[in-house]
């Protein structure tokens, strides 16, 4: 099994840009999430999904949108890119609710 | 406010010394706390969670709901103990709040 797996590694850019950063998971694992963390900083929640077709906002939602069509994949959109947005951001994922979350292996974004 | 703290950013020891990575929070219900680790070049993962009481890699971890902490124990550090550790608190089971992290170096 890979687990998590999340694309691109890296990726730079432009303000005003647009990207969807995609997250998969083959544990057929119902609770998916995703995580920004910046610098010196612990990571905050900006989305989750219970299931497929169900998505809930965390902490730190603004400027993002996700979706869960399927229970493998939870891609997480980020329509008008601000330099705020500049960041690491993790998906994760877990069988029941509880804090056993198995996370991807992070993107690195920049937005110049 | 949930709320998870971890006041050291950097904690540095020598091989063979005893560690405590400290993590207090604050919660208004009943807590789950767990420690994640990231090693260098590899992915966050599950260290422990108090509710299972069990010693990982020689690590424990005690709730203490008086004192609101969840120290994070080694007697004996190892050089590849080495890592980031977060201190993630649960909140409703389904959401973790994270704290800020501390870097441990373990020297030879």
């Amino acid at each position: 099994n890979a687990g998590v797996t999340q694309t691109p590694k890296f990726r730079i850019l432009k303000i005003g840009q647009s990207m969807t950063l995609q997250c998969t998971q083959d544990m057929n694992h119902n609770y998916m999430y995703w995580y920004r963390q910046d610098p010196g900083m612990g990571l905050k929640l900006i989305y989750y999904s219970v299931g497929a077709g169900i998505t809930d906002k965390g902490e730190v939602p603004n400027g993002y949108n996700v979706s869960r069509s399927t229970t493998e994949d939870f891609p997480l959109r980020l329509e008008l890119a601000a330099p705020s947005q500049t960041s690491v951001y993790f998906c994760a994922s877990s069988y029941i609710a509880s804090g056993t979350q198995f996370f991807g292996p992070g993107t690195r974004l920049t937005v110049l | 406010a949930q709320r998870v703290t971890q006041p050291e950013k950097l904690l540095s020891v020598f091989k063979g010394a005893p560690v405590e990575l400290k993590c207090n929070y604050s919660y208004s219900g009943s807590p789950e706390l767990f420690w994640y680790v990231q090693y260098s070049r590899q992915r966050l993962q599950l260290l422990l969670r108090h509710i299972s009481r069990e010693s990982i890699k020689g690590f424990t971890a005690d709730l203490n709901k008086g004192e609101t902490s969840f120290h994070l124990k080694k007697p004996f550090a190892q050089e590849e103990d080495s890592a980031m550790y977060y201190c993630a608190l649960s909140k409703n089971t389904d959401k973790l709040i994270f704290g800020t992290g501390t870097r441990l170096q373990v020297f030879p």
